[in-house]
This record gives structure tokens, C-alpha cells and sequence, in this order.
């Protein structure tokens, strides 16, 4: 079946820090990967949607300065939250899609981000 | 883009009885619309989704109805169970080929046993 690996699960960082969380796809093509922030409130925010070997086009209020990320294949994308603040803090989640499987959008479990 | 607006917030049913909730589109372009359950401490899982091409779907008690004219469409869980409990969230793609997904602020299901 299609699953989507998300590491770290859990993160912790001093504020003004960097962190990186990986995505992994495992028995299907990520064609598409689509990063998002859910808020406490349990909002999901999309940062980016990113296609292997095309740009990744950002939504307004996130930017690749703030959230540089890196689709170098089909099965594996990586986003860095940089100088992280206390409003970096939330669940980020990947999202991976191959367009063969259509529209189905698989989701890893998350990174949670801590930021003290 | 796409803004997706989905009601209610908090959702609390008898255990047996239905659970309805409801999302509006306001991109008539929009021609995906698949719902995810969330647990606490898990990712959202896909539970049923329609295409534009369909006004209703079935998947054992899962029912999705779609209004492409009202911009509208909804879930109903027809005999609920306690492990029925959780966030679910709407959403909507729009557009071809590499799809941006916006999703509705989620609905907090609790099935009172």
C-alpha cells in the first residue's frame, strides 16, 4: 500500500534555530508533495506545493526564505523551518500525491514543531 | 486559489444516530473533494471523497453528497459508534494535473456512547 514517513515525529528547538523534517513516500511515486502547517486550532495551513523536477510554488505568507524546500525525487522531500519562533510552532504535515493514483493526497504522520 | 468554509466547528450525536457536516467552495473550478478522518496523535487519513462528476457517494455507513450549483458539499455518517469520534476535514482541489488541496478548519466529532 501507499504510506507517506515523516521524521522527526517530535522536535524541539531554541528560538532563532533551524530545523529540518524529511518525507518519505514508500509504494507509490510522489509526484507532488504539499507541506502543511496545522495550527493548535487544528487548521491546516498549505505552505507549498512542490512537483519533482518543477518549481515549488509557495502560498502567500510562507516563503522559500523562510521554508526552503527540496523535492529531489520521487520519493523523498525534506522542508526546513529557518529561524524558527514561537508561531513556527505546530504540526507540519506532508502531504504526497501521485498523479497515476489521481487525486489521493497520503499523509505522514507529522512533525511536531516545539519551539522554546 | 480555493476557500473552503466547513460547519460545524463541534459535532456531538448519540451513538446510532447520523453526523452530517457540511463545507462550502467558493471556486467553481474545484473538481475534487475528498473528507479525512484525524485522530489525536495520528495523521488524516482519507475516508471517501467524490469528483465532480458524481452528486453522491457510498461507502458502507460514509455518504458524501455534492451540490456543484450551491458549491456545497457534506458528509453523513449514518449509525455512529464511539470510534467514530474524531476531526474531520473537508476538502477541495481545484485546477488539473499538480492540485493545491485547501482544506475546511476540521469538525470535532465526539459519538456518545
Amino acid at each position: 500500500g501507499a504510506l507517506v514517513y515523516q521524521y522527526p515525529r517530535r522536535t524541539i528547538c531554541k528560538s532563532g534555530t533551524s530545523m529540518r523534517m524529511e518525507c518519505q513516500a514508500v509504494g507509490f511515486q510522489a509526484t507532488s508533495v504539499a507541506w502543511y502547517r496545522q495550527s493548535p486550532q487544528k487548521t491546516f495551513e498549505l505552505i507549498a506545493l512542490s512537483t519533482v523536477n518543477s518549481a515549488i510554488k509557495y502560498e502567500q505568507n510562507f516563503t522559500q526564505e523562510k521554508f526552503p524546500i527540496s523535492h529531489p525525487n520521487l520519493s523523498f522531500s525534506s522542508m526546513t523551518v529557518l529561524n524558527a519562533y514561537l508561531e513556527d510552532r505546530g504540526l507540519y504535515l506532508c502531504g504526497a500525491r501521485d498523479e497515476a493514483l489521481q487525486n489521493t493526497l497520503y499523509f505522514g504522520a507529522g512533525t511536531r514543531l516545539s519551539v522554546l | 486559489g480555493e476557500q473552503v468554509e466547513q460547519l460545524p466547528s463541534i459535532l456531538r450525536v448519540q451513538e446510532r444516530s447520523s453526523a452530517s457536516i457540511n463545507c462550502t467552495y467558493e471556486n467553481s473550478a474545484s473538481n475534487y473533494f475528498p473528507w479525512y478522518k484525524q485522530e489525536p496523535g495520528e495523521n488524516p487519513k482519507l475516508i471517501i471523497d467524490i469528483r465532480s462528476n458524481m452528486e453522491r457517494k457510498q461507502i458502507q455507513g460514509l455518504i458524501v453528497l455534492l451540490d456543484k450549483k450551491a458549491k456545497r458539499f457534506s458528509l453523513h455518517i449514518t449509525d455512529t459508534q464511539p470510534a467514530d469520534s474524531a476531526m474531520y476535514f473537508c476538502a477541495a482541489s481545484v485546477g488539473r494535473g499538480y492540485q493545491n488541496f485547501y482544506f475546511g478548519k476540521g469538525t470535532s466529532l465526539t459519538v456518545i456512547p
